[in-house]
């Protein structure tokens, strides 16, 4: 298995629901990464887990919530999102360390996710 | 401050030209450089690793520190080729933290 799986594909929701995101590989990569992407922008950094423990918070707001429960499923908890947060949600995996055969991101397709 | 520059938004060639996207960096640290691809509908992908030198779809890539430059060349571009293609520089340390280019489109026309 060489594939980021990530669901739902599409998700709408109101700004007073809470949602999940869900992330799933099974490539044996230890670092999960959640980023978000607006239309024709590159990718924004938002979390970084490193052997399930979160390594980086690029300053993202409270209510994105990331968990990561194993070392193949990252999660995004949503919760009172607004409009501006619509966008496409990006989850990638890799190998930590350069010296474990470090080949860069495997990126999954995305959840596109409008907040209405 | 670490940073990748592609100066192009939108490069467009016709058939079997040759393309170059180009991408710069600034980095105190020792780099390392990818190329990312974002075909029309489809999934971020890794097209190329500097470590690797490495040909894949005929594109190369070769860092040039000196100019601390990491363009993307291929002799002779193909309809297939059109899509989005993003420079990255992983920054060192443990948490393979990417920072991407904004970014150049691809349109080789028929």
């Amino acid at each position: 298995d060489t594939e980021v799986t990530q669901t739902p594909k599409h998700l709408v929701m109101g700004m007073t629901n809470k949602k999940s995101l869900k992330c799933e590989q099974h490539m044996g990569h230890r670092a999960m990464y959640w980023y978000k992407q607006k239309a024709k922008k590159p990718p924004e950094l938002m979390f970084v887990y490193s052997y399930e423990k979160l390594s980086i918070n690029e300053s993202v707001p409270s209510r994105f919530s990331p968990e990561c429960p194993n070392s193949s499923l990252l999660n995004l908890h949503l919760h009172a999102l607004q409009p501006e947060d619509s966008a496409l949600y990006l989850c990638a995996s890799s190998q930590p360390l350069p010296g474990q055969g470090y080949r860069g991101y495997t990126f999954g397709s995305g959840t596109r996710l409008t907040v209405v | 401050a670490q940073r990748v520059t592609q100066p192009e938004k939108l490069l467009s060639v016709f058939k079997g030209a040759p393309v170059e996207l180009k991408c710069n960096y600034s980095y105190s640290g020792s780099p390392e450089l990818f190329w990312y691809v974002q075909y029309s509908r489809q999934r971020l992908q890794l097209l190329l690793r500097h470590i690797s030198r490495e040909s894949i779809k005929g594109f190369t890539a070769d860092l040039n520190k000196g100019e601390t430059s990491f363009h993307l060349k291929k002799p002779f571009a193909q309809e297939e080729d059109s899509a989005m293609y993003y420079c990255a520089l992983k920054l060192s340390g443990n948490t393979g933290k990417l920072i991407f280019g904004q970014g150049t489109t691809l349109q080789v026309k028929p």
